[in-house]
């Protein structure tokens, strides 16, 4: 069974643009969450997608947007990249929703540079 | 607001060493808890979790944790290190709301002697 994929894995941006990153799910998870990680913040989460829904989101300005589609491969895009966006991002999935009592299973992440 | 404090930033041990990592948690009702290991460059994979039952409980790579209610703690332990047990560990509480789902500690290095 394939674990959770996350692509790209390594990104280099400039500040000012925008970026999309994606996330494929194990099969039959219905639910996806992103996660920043950072060396001083360490890992912050960004919001939760479930049934194409988004159903929870972290402390994260309007910039950091997401979506999921019916097949729960969910997307995250950041625009106007700043270089404080530089970190790791890691998606995980869990087969229900994610309420605490979940296992979640996560991806090698993606590590966005901004410059 | 939930929380959780992983008091050590980084921990060296010998080889063949035993091992303990703290955390401790902040969170008003039954938590449910979770280690979590990450090697560099890569994603977390579980160790253990915790919801209810048994305070000890066994994960993978022969770690183990235990619960203690009234110490708030989710200590993690493993009897003998090996070198390839060299990665950042994490704690957390499954919660909900803006938090989010995952309430993760700042996580504790861990370099393992020769």
């Amino acid at each position: 069974k394939a674990g959770v994929t996350q692509t790209p894995r390594y990104l280099i941006k400039t500040r000012g643009q925008q970026v999309t990153l994606s996330c494929s799910p194990i099969s039959g998870h219905r639910s996806v969450s992103w996660y920043q990680q950072t060396p001083g913040q360490g890992l912050q989460f960004l919001f939760e997608y479930f049934s194409e829904t988004q159903r929870n989101k972290g402390n994260f300005p309007g910039r950091f947007s997401g979506r999921q589609f019916s097949n729960s491969r969910s997307e995250m895009n950041v625009s106007t990249l700043e270089l404080g966006d530089s970190a790791l991002y890691l998606c995980a999935s869990s087969h229900g929703r994610i309420s605490g009592k979940t296992e979640a299973f996560f991806g090698q992440g993606t590590r966005l540079t901004v410059v | 607001a939930q929380s959780v404090t992983q008091p050590d930033i980084h921990i060296t041990v010998s080889e063949g060493a035993s091992l303990e990592l703290r955390c401790n948690y902040s969170y008003g009702a039954t938590p449910y808890l979770f280690w979590y290991v990450q090697s560099p460059g890569q994603g977390l994979q579980l160790l253990l979790k915790y919801f209810s039952g048994d305070t000890l409980v066994q994960g993978i790579k022969g770690f183990e944790a235990e619960f203690k209610r009234s110490q708030s703690s989710f200590n993690l332990r493993k009897p003998s290190v090996h070198w390839s047990d060299a990665a950042e560990y994490f704690c957390a509480v499954g919660a909900g709301g803006s938090q989010g789902n995952l309430i993760f500690g700042k996580g504790t290095k861990l370099s393992v002697k020769p």
